[in-house]
Protein backbone atom coordinates (compact mmCIF):
# COMPACT_ATOMS: atom_id res chain seq x y z
CA UNK A 1 0.00 0.00 0.00
CA UNK A 2 1.20 3.64 -0.59
CA UNK A 3 3.00 5.19 2.14
CA UNK A 4 1.81 9.16 3.59
CA UNK A 5 3.06 11.55 1.08
CA UNK A 6 4.18 15.16 2.07
CA UNK A 7 5.16 17.83 -0.36
CA UNK A 8 7.40 19.38 -0.92
CA UNK A 9 10.13 17.69 0.46
CA UNK A 10 12.28 21.04 1.02
CA UNK A 11 11.30 24.59 0.99
CA UNK A 12 13.44 27.79 1.94
CA UNK A 13 11.34 31.03 2.60
CA UNK A 14 12.67 34.80 3.98
CA UNK A 15 11.17 35.19 7.18
CA UNK A 16 7.39 37.00 7.26
CA UNK A 17 6.89 34.90 4.42
CA UNK A 18 3.78 32.48 4.44
CA UNK A 19 4.52 28.85 3.86
CA UNK A 20 1.82 26.17 3.41
CA UNK A 21 2.95 21.91 3.15
CA UNK A 22 0.58 19.31 2.57
CA UNK A 23 0.13 15.89 3.62
CA UNK A 24 -1.69 12.62 1.81
CA UNK A 25 -2.31 9.96 4.68
CA UNK A 26 -2.62 6.46 4.22
CA UNK A 27 -6.01 5.46 2.28
CA UNK A 28 -8.71 4.92 4.96
CA UNK A 29 -6.54 6.30 7.88
CA UNK A 30 -8.92 8.38 9.84
CA UNK A 31 -6.03 10.06 12.42
CA UNK A 32 -3.87 12.33 11.20
CA UNK A 33 -0.97 13.99 13.02
CA UNK A 34 1.35 17.26 12.60
CA UNK A 35 5.16 16.79 13.69
CA UNK A 36 7.71 19.40 14.15
CA UNK A 37 11.05 18.14 14.12
CA UNK A 38 13.83 20.90 15.27
CA UNK A 39 17.55 19.75 14.35
CA UNK A 40 18.86 17.58 17.48
CA UNK A 41 15.20 17.14 18.59
CA UNK A 42 12.19 14.65 18.87
CA UNK A 43 9.23 15.40 17.31
CA UNK A 44 6.53 17.16 18.74
CA UNK A 45 3.28 17.08 17.74
CA UNK A 46 1.43 20.64 16.34
CA UNK A 47 -2.17 18.99 15.66
CA UNK A 48 -3.56 15.92 15.65
CA UNK A 49 -6.81 15.17 13.86
CA UNK A 50 -9.32 12.70 13.35
CA UNK A 51 -11.58 12.72 10.43
CA UNK A 52 -11.77 16.11 9.67
CA UNK A 53 -12.02 17.17 13.52
CA UNK A 54 -9.22 18.70 15.72
CA UNK A 55 -8.41 16.09 18.51
CA UNK A 56 -5.50 17.92 20.27
CA UNK A 57 -3.61 21.60 19.08
CA UNK A 58 -2.39 22.17 22.49
CA UNK A 59 1.28 22.33 21.18
CA UNK A 60 0.06 24.56 17.61
CA UNK A 61 1.26 28.52 17.92
CA UNK A 62 -2.25 29.25 16.55
CA UNK A 63 -0.96 32.71 16.15
CA UNK A 64 0.79 31.46 13.14
CA UNK A 65 0.68 28.34 12.37
CA UNK A 66 -2.85 26.73 11.19
CA UNK A 67 -4.16 23.48 10.03
CA UNK A 68 -6.94 22.36 8.13
CA UNK A 69 -8.06 18.72 7.00
CA UNK A 70 -10.82 18.95 4.82
CA UNK A 71 -13.50 16.06 3.95
CA UNK A 72 -11.10 14.29 6.89
CA UNK A 73 -8.28 13.15 3.82
CA UNK A 74 -5.75 15.44 2.77
CA UNK A 75 -4.10 18.29 5.43
CA UNK A 76 -2.44 21.34 5.18
CA UNK A 77 -0.62 23.17 7.72
CA UNK A 78 0.51 26.34 6.87
CA UNK A 79 3.02 29.14 8.64
CA UNK A 80 2.04 32.85 8.30
CA UNK A 81 4.08 34.69 8.57
CA UNK A 82 6.97 32.30 9.27
CA UNK A 83 9.89 32.82 11.69
CA UNK A 84 13.80 32.18 11.89
CA UNK A 85 12.86 29.03 15.05
CA UNK A 86 10.44 27.76 12.49
CA UNK A 87 13.42 25.88 10.48
CA UNK A 88 13.10 22.74 10.89
CA UNK A 89 10.98 19.57 9.11
CA UNK A 90 7.45 19.15 9.74
CA UNK A 91 6.61 15.46 9.85
CA UNK A 92 2.62 14.14 8.72
CA UNK A 93 1.76 10.54 10.08
CA UNK A 94 -1.67 9.05 10.24
CA UNK A 95 -2.88 5.87 12.01
CA UNK A 96 -5.39 3.59 10.86
CA UNK A 97 -7.82 4.84 14.82
CA UNK A 98 -11.58 5.85 14.42
CA UNK A 99 -11.25 6.16 18.35
CA UNK A 100 -8.00 8.43 17.92
CA UNK A 101 -6.85 5.71 20.21
CA UNK A 102 -3.14 6.08 21.12
CA UNK A 103 -2.27 2.43 20.74
CA UNK A 104 -2.61 2.99 16.91
CA UNK A 105 0.90 2.47 15.55
CA UNK A 106 1.76 5.93 13.43
CA UNK A 107 3.11 5.57 9.78
CA UNK A 108 5.65 9.03 9.25
CA UNK A 109 5.67 10.36 5.70
CA UNK A 110 9.53 11.65 4.66
CA UNK A 111 8.61 14.96 6.01
CA UNK A 112 9.27 19.30 4.42
CA UNK A 113 12.60 20.06 5.44
CA UNK A 114 12.00 24.16 5.92
CA UNK A 115 14.77 26.50 6.16
CA UNK A 116 13.61 30.44 6.93
CA UNK A 117 15.91 32.92 6.50
CA UNK B 1 8.64 19.17 28.43
CA UNK B 2 9.14 16.53 26.88
CA UNK B 3 7.31 13.66 28.12
CA UNK B 4 10.35 11.02 27.15
CA UNK B 5 13.44 11.29 27.70
CA UNK B 6 16.02 9.43 26.63
CA UNK B 7 19.49 7.60 27.38
CA UNK B 8 22.12 8.03 26.28
CA UNK B 9 21.95 10.87 23.84
CA UNK B 10 24.42 8.89 21.94
CA UNK B 11 25.61 5.32 21.48
CA UNK B 12 28.68 3.98 20.05
CA UNK B 13 28.99 0.00 19.53
CA UNK B 14 30.78 -3.06 17.10
CA UNK B 15 28.63 -4.65 14.68
CA UNK B 16 27.12 -7.63 16.78
CA UNK B 17 27.38 -6.04 20.11
CA UNK B 18 24.01 -5.60 21.84
CA UNK B 19 23.03 -1.69 22.27
CA UNK B 20 20.74 -0.93 25.09
CA UNK B 21 19.20 2.30 25.40
CA UNK B 22 16.83 3.60 28.53
CA UNK B 23 13.75 6.09 28.69
CA UNK B 24 12.04 7.90 31.27
CA UNK B 25 8.92 9.64 31.69
CA UNK B 26 7.17 11.78 33.98
CA UNK B 27 3.39 11.15 34.57
CA UNK B 28 1.29 7.98 34.31
CA UNK B 29 1.02 6.46 31.00
CA UNK B 30 -1.53 3.66 29.34
CA UNK B 31 1.31 2.53 27.16
CA UNK B 32 4.80 3.53 25.53
CA UNK B 33 5.97 3.26 22.13
CA UNK B 34 9.57 3.17 20.57
CA UNK B 35 10.38 4.95 17.43
CA UNK B 36 13.03 4.60 14.68
CA UNK B 37 14.43 7.30 12.54
CA UNK B 38 16.67 6.52 9.62
CA UNK B 39 18.81 10.32 8.49
CA UNK B 40 16.63 12.11 6.88
CA UNK B 41 13.24 9.91 6.83
CA UNK B 42 10.22 9.83 9.05
CA UNK B 43 10.01 7.61 12.16
CA UNK B 44 9.39 4.00 12.01
CA UNK B 45 7.07 2.22 14.47
CA UNK B 46 9.41 -0.60 16.51
CA UNK B 47 7.22 -1.65 19.23
CA UNK B 48 4.60 -0.59 21.87
CA UNK B 49 4.79 -1.76 25.65
CA UNK B 50 0.87 -1.38 27.74
CA UNK B 51 1.30 -0.37 31.51
CA UNK B 52 0.00 -3.59 32.32
CA UNK B 53 3.16 -5.45 30.72
CA UNK B 54 6.81 -5.59 32.17
CA UNK B 55 8.16 -7.07 28.71
CA UNK B 56 7.93 -7.70 25.26
CA UNK B 57 10.26 -9.00 22.50
CA UNK B 58 9.89 -8.29 18.52
CA UNK B 59 12.57 -10.17 16.43
CA UNK B 60 15.64 -8.37 18.09
CA UNK B 61 14.39 -6.21 20.05
CA UNK B 62 13.62 -6.81 23.47
CA UNK B 63 11.51 -3.79 25.43
CA UNK B 64 11.04 -3.56 29.03
CA UNK B 65 8.74 -1.41 31.21
CA UNK B 66 8.66 -0.16 35.26
CA UNK B 67 6.13 1.70 35.93
CA UNK B 68 6.47 2.33 39.26
CA UNK B 69 10.27 3.73 38.18
CA UNK B 70 8.67 5.56 35.17
CA UNK B 71 11.23 4.21 32.65
CA UNK B 72 11.60 1.92 29.60
CA UNK B 73 14.59 0.17 28.00
CA UNK B 74 14.85 -0.95 24.64
CA UNK B 75 17.98 -3.89 23.92
CA UNK B 76 18.59 -4.60 20.19
CA UNK B 77 20.94 -7.86 20.15
CA UNK B 78 23.33 -8.54 17.41
CA UNK B 79 23.14 -5.26 16.42
CA UNK B 80 24.13 -4.44 12.47
CA UNK B 81 25.36 -1.75 10.98
CA UNK B 82 21.66 -1.33 9.31
CA UNK B 83 20.43 -0.24 12.82
CA UNK B 84 22.66 3.24 12.92
CA UNK B 85 19.49 5.26 13.45
CA UNK B 86 18.16 8.02 16.14
CA UNK B 87 15.42 5.54 18.58
CA UNK B 88 12.79 7.67 20.55
CA UNK B 89 10.40 6.78 23.00
CA UNK B 90 6.83 7.98 23.37
CA UNK B 91 4.21 8.21 25.99
CA UNK B 92 0.25 7.88 24.64
CA UNK B 93 0.06 10.96 26.48
CA UNK B 94 -0.19 13.56 24.00
CA UNK B 95 2.89 11.74 21.96
CA UNK B 96 5.38 13.44 23.30
CA UNK B 97 8.56 12.38 22.24
CA UNK B 98 12.66 12.36 23.72
CA UNK B 99 15.19 13.77 22.29
CA UNK B 100 16.57 10.68 21.23
CA UNK B 101 19.43 8.63 21.63
CA UNK B 102 21.63 8.08 18.34
CA UNK B 103 23.08 4.83 17.51
CA UNK B 104 26.48 4.47 15.39
CA UNK B 105 26.85 0.74 14.60
CA UNK B 106 30.48 0.29 13.07
CA UNK B 107 30.55 -3.09 11.12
Amino acid sequence: EAGVAQSPRYKIIEKRQSVAFWCNPISGHATLYWYQQILGQGPKLLIQFQNNGVVDDSQLPKDRFSAERLKGVDSTLKIQPAKLEDSAVYLCASSLGQGGSQEDTQYFGPGTRLTVL
Amino acid sequence: SQQGEEDPQALSIQEGENATMNCSYKTSINNLQWYRQNSGRGLVHLILIRSNEREKHSGRLRVTLDTSKKSSSLLITASRAADTASYFCATDYHMRFGAGTRLTVKP
